[in-house]
């Protein structure tokens, strides 16, 4: 089946840190990978996303890269703000109607 | 402005109640969504409508009915309301082809005392 499965939170970090998400994926078929973010209080916004393998997907300093061979889609950052506490959802699609949502990581930096 | 908007923003009710929660897209998706969301903000699906077609029907309740007028409005109804009916509900839309990704509104949050 499709499934995604996300680095369990919370994750607390100070300003300027590096920060890595982890996120894998099972999926019957070639899926599109993407990340989402919720802020407090609001909905999810689509953050970035890959089509294909070896796709690199960025935003707002935000790097994640389609890796096939381990079947994962790693979200990074190199310098976090105060301002990206938020929770993050990995998910994918296979059919292009239904996605499968990670269980998201709530992060919060510190300043 | 082009979103998913989706009202009431909250909603208090009591157990035994009914009630309705709207949706409205005016980005040309032909797709629309319910999600439910728990208080481990853990996302689940409900229902999808492609077109005015129910496409995906997870288990749900049979208490929640969604009601599609047009493609560009999805409501979600809730009858005899019970306190574990208590979540924040999600409206999302897509171009089912494009798979460009769901825009999500910003959410109803419902609690049930």
């Amino acid at each position: 089946g499709n499934s995604v499965t996300q680095m369990e939170g919370p994750v607390t970090l100070s300003e300027e840190a590096f920060l890595t998400i982890n996120c894998t994926y099972t999926a019957t078929g070639y899926p599109s990978l993407f990340w989402y973010v919720q802020y407090p209080g609001e909905g999810l916004q689509l953050l970035l996303k890959a089509t294909k393998a070896d796709d690199k997907g960025s935003n707002k300093g935000f790097e994640a890269t389609y890796r096939k061979e381990t079947t994962s889609f790693h979200l990074e950052k190199g310098s976090v703000q105060v301002s990206d506490s938020a929770v993050y959802f990995c998910a994918l699609s296979v059919t292009g109607n239904q996605f499968y949502f990670g269980t998201g990581t709530s992060l919060t930096v510190i300043p | 402005d082009t979103a998913v908007s989706q009202t009431p923003k909250y909603l208090v009710t009591q157990m035994g109640n009914d009630k309705s929660i709207k949706c409205e897209q005016n980005l040309g998706h032909d797709t629309m969504y319910w999600y439910k969301q728990d208080s481990k903000k853990f996302l689940k699906i409900m229902f999808s409508y492609n077109n005015k077609e129910l496409i995906i029907n997870e288990t749900v309740p049979n208490r929640f009915s969604p009601k599609s007028p047009d493609k560009a409005h999805l409501n979600l109804h809730i009858n005899s309301l019970e306190l574990g009916d208590s979540a924040v509900y999600f409206c999302a839309s897509s171009h089912l082809q494009r798979g460009d990704g769901y825009t999500f509104g910003s959410g109803t949050r419902l609690t049930v005392v």
